[in-house]
């Protein structure tokens, strides 16, 4: 089955370490896209990638960072530079063609303690 | 002003009934518009898409994009219980940008 796996589901990180979220997708799309969502409130991109190794930084890319030296793989790393982690991320995949629109993975919830 | 504008609702409709979503949009050279129902907990999942001007139909869903208005709509027919959910519009900046940019999303609630 074609789709955008990501995991952990849940995480839960003590303040001041880094995480990493992982994001595979196996629909042979170009494009993909790291989105935080806080309770009650619409998507933010963190930062996306058009082509392997190459990237480029959202609206809130502070605190985060991310590589793509494959196409299916587009991890984020969320550094104890970010004050505030705490959210529901979300990995999306696009593939270009009249609409370009995106489909996105099931999310993972991170908590930090 | 936000580039993206939804109603925050909640809407409430009553089973049967047709729930009309809205949304607005700031950039004239938006090019492409989708709208993603979003259930609690879960990711988004995208319903439909639209680049031209007029109605799209797709069973009990319709979007509706008027460019001149910068205004982008979905009517949900027949609405069932399980069509509660948050419902996002977004809009992409040129046809292969890829960057999507979304509204904060309207709670829809049908009540049997």
């Amino acid at each position: 089955d074609g789709g955008i796996t990501q995991s952990p589901k849940y995480l839960f990180r003590k303040e001041g370490q880094n995480v990493t979220l992982s994001c595979e997708q196996n629909l042979n799309h170009d494009a993909m896209y790291w989105y935080r969502q806080d309770p009650g409130q619409g998507l933010r991109l963190i930062y996306y990638s058009q082509i392997v190794n190459d990237f480029q930084k959202g609206d809130i890319a502070e605190g985060y960072s991310v590589s793509r030296e494959k196409k299916e793989s587009f991890p984020l790393t969320v550094t104890s530079a970010q004050k505030n982690p705490t959210a529901f991320y979300l990995c999306a995949s696009s593939g270009g063609g009249d609409y370009n629109e995106q489909f996105f993975g099931p999310g993972t919830r991170l908590t930090v303690l | 002003q936000k580039e993206v504008e939804q109603n925050s609702g909640p809407l409430s409709v009553p089973e049967g009934a047709i729930a009309s979503l809205n949304c607005t949009y700031s950039d004239r050279v938006s090019q492409s518009f989708f709208w993603y129902r979003q259930y609690s907990g879960k990711s988004p999942e995208l319903i439909m898409s639209i680049y031209s001007n007029g109605d799209k139909e797709d069973g009990r869903f319709t979007a509706q994009l008027n460019k001149a208005s910068q205004y982008v709509s979905l009517l949900i027919r027949d609405s069932q219980p399980s069509d509660s959910a948050t419902y996002l519009c977004a809009v992409n900046i040129g046809t292969n940008a890829g960057k999507s940019t979304f509204g904060d999303g309207t709670t829809l609630t049908v009540k049997p």
